[in-house]
């Protein structure tokens, strides 16, 4: 099993609806989970980041965090078609504290 | 506002030749961070260093694997005798090392560099 765990998509949404990413992880002890977007061919750029259970808003982003459940999700509201890209979901773990990523979930706005 | 950079941005070799890698992180981040990634995976724990020491390594990180961050500042990646397994995108990121209780900064990543092995 994996330490963190995406679907891999690809996850198609029409223009202006909200994207629903999902990420579950399998180390109790990883405290801090991140949401990275990637575009073909970049490199991950940080968008939210998230300690604390429940949800965090940053404008059209909001990420929940449900440490029982050992779930992450990152919510994307009125998507537009620049939201198109890759999501990375991933997790502090180890004793460097080095982030441990899913494979991602290729998203899709469809105009 | 200077992010990481990291050069080159592109390098093809042939197998068996030795590259080297540079990375500059933000100039108040004391945490450096070396990532691989390879088509449809999430990024890969290499390396990290706090300030000059190399405080951890990956076991994905063979013996023809080399980091160093001299002085604390740039960090170099060198990779010798390359083989066609090490065509990826490597990826540097920084981040502040103070921590609240458990929580330790964010990382931000630079725009990596992209090598092929031919």
């Amino acid at each position: 099993q994996k330490e963190v765990e995406q679907n891999s998509g690809p996850l198609s949404v029409p223009e202006g609806a909200i994207a629903s990413l999902n990420c579950t992880y399998s180390d109790r002890g990883s405290q801090s989970f991140f949401w990275y977007r990637q575009y073909s061919g970049k490199s991950p750029e940080l968008i939210m980041f998230i300690y604390s259970n429940g949800d965090k808003e940053d404008g059209r982003f909001t990420a929940q965090l449900n440490k029982a459940s050992q779930y992450v999700s990152l919510l994307i509201r009125d998507s537009q078609p620049s939201d198109s890209a890759t999501y990375l979901c991933a997790a502090y773990t180890g004793s460097a504290r080095q982030l441990t990523f899913g494979s991602g979930t290729q998203l899709t706005v469809l105009p | 506002d200077t992010g990481v950079s990291q050069d080159p941005r592109h390098k093809i070799t042939k197998r068996g030749q030795n590259v080297t890698f540079r990375c500059d992180p933000i100039s108040e981040h004391n945490r450096l961070y070396w990532y691989r990634q390879t088509l449809g995976q999430g990024p890969e724990f290499l390396t990290y260093f706090q300030n000059e020491a190399q405080l951890e390594k990956s076991r994905l990180l063979s013996d023809r694997f080399s980091a160093e961050r001299p002085k604390g500042s740039f960090s170099t990646l060198e990779i010798q005798r390359t083989e066609q397994g090490d065509s990826a995108m490597y990826l540097c990121a920084s981040s502040h090392s103070r921590t609240s209780g458990s929580i330790t900064y964010e990382q931000y990543f630079g725009p990596g560099t992209r090598l092929t092995v031919t």
